[in-house]
């Protein structure tokens, strides 16, 4: 059963562009969400996460657009730049219990960023 | 060292082979967790250590995969008796927190099953 979908698979923009991720979870037990950006080869390495309680957080040109009521939440990019070519995963922590700490990932969404 | 480092980088072995992978985490970082990623798809969770113990073995797939960590520190994942559906990438992830947060991954071991 997965638990986070995430969309698109994959998306093209030009340079400057702002591409946006979306993810909607199911389990209302989630309480932290997080953003891994993976290169080729590498792994995955944390972007920004954001708590149910908050609406938004930017970091840079990044920002996460969280709506609770509808269990969904986005990446936004600003001004992308080629270097930001990358996939990018959605996660969800549940709170406790014993598998406190284990990230529900969403299936990827592979950005290129033309220049 | 700076980051978590996992050896071998590669591994290629013949099916019913058994292999192991290491991970050495971040120094200090009592959580540690092992995901699997497999082609074209996202991360899926195998297993959680908080030092030594291992409170969530839910992700594992079968009895033929297993893991230990020692000393709090590094740990291994056995895969016995390898078969070709257990080809993916393993990552291995360490934190401060046992919350989960500020998970620092690995490069990963790429694992092929001939």
């Amino acid at each position: 059963q997965q638990q986070v979908k995430q969309s698109p698979q994959s998306l093209i923009v030009q340079k400057g562009g702002i591409p946006i991720i979306n993810c909607a979870y199911e389990n209302t037990a989630f309480d932290y969400f997080p953003w891994y950006q993976q290169f080729p080869g590498k792994g995955p390495a944390l972007l920004i996460a954001i708590r149910p309680d908050v609406s938004e957080k930017k970091e840079g040109r990044f920002t996460i657009s969280f709506n609770k009521s509808a269990k969904q939440f986005s990446l936004h990019i600003m001004d992308s730049q080629p270097g930001d070519s990358a996939t990018y995963f959605c996660a969800a922590r549940k709170a406790g219990g014993t598998s406190y700490g284990k990230l529900t990932f969403g299936q990827g969404t592979i950005l290129t960023v033309h220049p | 060292g700076a980051g978590v480092s996992q050896s071998p980088s590669n591994k290629v072995t013949e099916k019913g082979k058994d292999v192991e992978l290491r991970c050495d985490p971040i120094s200090g970082h009592t959580a540690l967790y092992w995901y699997r990623q497999s082609l074209g798809q996202g991360l899926e969770f195998l297993i959680y250590f908080q030092g030594n113990s291992a409170p969530d073995k839910s992700g594992l797939p079968s009895d033929r995969f297993s893991a230990e960590r020692t000393g709090g520190s590094v740990s291994t994942l056995t895969i016995q008796r390898t078969q070709q559906e257990d080809s993916a990438v393993y990552l291995c992830a360490s934190s401060l927190y046992r919350t989960g947060k500020l998970q620092y991954f690995g490069p990963g071991t790429r694992l092929t099953v001939l």
